[in-house]
């Protein structure tokens, strides 16, 4: 079964410290993975994409194949990271179909 | 260019109502999904389109439907509704649908079922 699971509905940390979303996920073949952001009174966003490699805003994500994990990290958090991040896969490649994992509501205190 | 939009962008029906919501994509985009977002069930794949066809469907009972049209807008209704149907419904449209292009979401539709 296609799945994802963000074991962490709340993840509070202090501004400057390291961050790390938690994501595992279940799919049999070569799974395409994303992170969604959504600030406050904002729209669901696109963060990254783990065929990019690419670092946005600070955050980087690995895909893990043997853990079947994708992470989300960044080493020093700011308090406009404040968000609900949603860990998506990509269901099937030839259409738009993403499962998501419920979400871990980023709080970063100053 | 505009995003996505989504009408209306509140509702309210009583139980055994049916509704229609509207998306309308970013001009362009030929793929449009739709996702029931409840505080319980998280975000939950409706069913794709593209090109007017229905290409991919999640596991939603068949009081669940939708359509496109020529211009890429879509509309989905939900017949004979549930309390259960209480929801954000949220449309994402994409210039292919394939994984490698960025999907785009609209606002939402909060849809309250009484």
């Amino acid at each position: 079964a296609q799945r994802v699971t963000q074991p962490e509905k709340l993840l509070s940390v202090f501004k400057g410290a390291p961050v790390e979303l938690k994501c595992n996920y279940s799919y049999s073949g070569s799974p395409e993975l994303f992170w969604y952001v959504q600030y406050s009174r904002q729209r669901l966003q696109l963060l990254l994409r783990h065929i990019s490699r690419e670092s946005i805003k600070g955050f980087t994500a690995d895909l893990n194949k043997g853990e079947t994990s994708f992470h989300l990290k960044k080493p020093f958090a700011q308090e406009e990271d404040s968000a609900m991040y949603y860990c998506a896969l990509h269901g099937s490649s030839n259409t738009g179909k993403l499962i998501f994992g419920q979400g871990t509501t980023l709080q970063v205190k100053p | 260019k505009a995003g996505v939009t989504q009408t209306p962008r509140y509702l309210i029906k009583t139980r055994g109502q049916q509704v229609t919501l509207s998306c309308s994509p970013i001009s362009g985009h030929r793929s449009v999904s739709w996702y029931q977002q409840t505080p319980g069930q998280g975000l939950q794949f409706l069913f794709e389109y593209f090109s007017e066809t229905q290409r991919n469907k999640g596991n939603f009972p068949g009081r669940f439907s939708g359509r496109q049209f020529s211009n890429s807008r879509s509309e989905m209704n939900v017949s004979t509704l549930e309390l259960g149907d209480s929801a954000l419904y949220l449309c994402a449209s994409s210039s292919t649908g394939t994984s490698t292009v960025t999907q785009y979401f609209g606002p939402g539709t909060r849809l309250l079922v009484l």
